[in-house]
């Protein structure tokens, strides 16, 4: 079975503080690791994409890296909008995956002005 | 563009009832998929529906059903509730040729007393 661990599970930042993430996953033939940011009440917002060891992928503070066991998110210098749950989600090769995503318990960050 | 839309929003139930909830996804996309989330926890799989059938199941019982209209609009239904199942249901819809990609309505807050 597919599995997904997050750590830290949360995570207190100082605005300007830059730290990373952690999920490391088991799957049985990796389709896919995605990266969503979740804010209080919604639901989860879609960051990145990797597929494969190696690949990284930036978007303004954040960046995603991926090896064959693990994936971080850099977040480099802070800022409290960047406060939310961050999720990991892996998805499984084969015919029969379709679309299913194995999530991650999520981290919470908070960045503090 | 409308993204993925979500009703009711809130909802509260006894144990024993039915519940459906609704679902339009985002425009162009064909394919809808459900997650529930408890408190603290990440989202996990219940059913994808393409072509107005279910095309894979997670592991949830058959209290859960669900549906998808021509339109691509989907329910999701709540058979016999339990205290157990209180949590946010999530819509997410995608496109065929990028499933990973979900797009995340802001979900239905179900409440079991």
């Amino acid at each position: 079975e597919d599995q997904v661990t997050q750590s830290p599970e949360a995570l207190r930042l100082q605005e300007g503080e830059s730290s990373s993430l952690n999920c490391s996953y088991t799957v049985s033939g990796l389709r896919g690791l995605f990266w969503y940011r979740q804010d209080p009440g919604k639901g989860p917002e879609f960051l990145f994409t990797l597929y494969s060891a190696g690949e990284e992928k930036e978007k303004e503070r954040l960046k995603a890296t991926l090896t064959k066991k693990e994936s971080f998110l850099h977040i480099t210098a802070p800022k409290p909008e960047d406060s939310a749950t961050y999720l990991c989600a892996v998805r499984r090769a084969g015919g029969t995956s379709y679309g299913k995503l194995t999530f991650g318990q999520g981290t919470i960050l908070t960045v503090h002005p | 563009d409308a993204g993925v839309t979500q009703s009711p929003t809130h909802l509260i139930k006894t144990r024993g009832q039915q519940v459906t909830l609704r679902c339009s996804p985002k425009s162009g996309h064909d394919t809808v998929s459900w997650y529930q989330q408890a408190l603290g926890q990440g989202p996990q799989f219940i059913f994808q529906y393409y072509e107005e059938e279910e095309r894979q199941r997670g592991n949830f019982p058959d209290r859960f059903s669900g549906h998808q209209f021509p339109n691509y609009s989907s329910e999701l239904n709540v058979n016999a509730l339990l205290l157990g199942d209180s949590a946010l249901y999530l819509c997410a819809s995608s496109q065929t040729g990028n499933p990973g990609e979900l797009f995340f309505g802001e979900g239905s807050r179900l409440t079991v007393l």
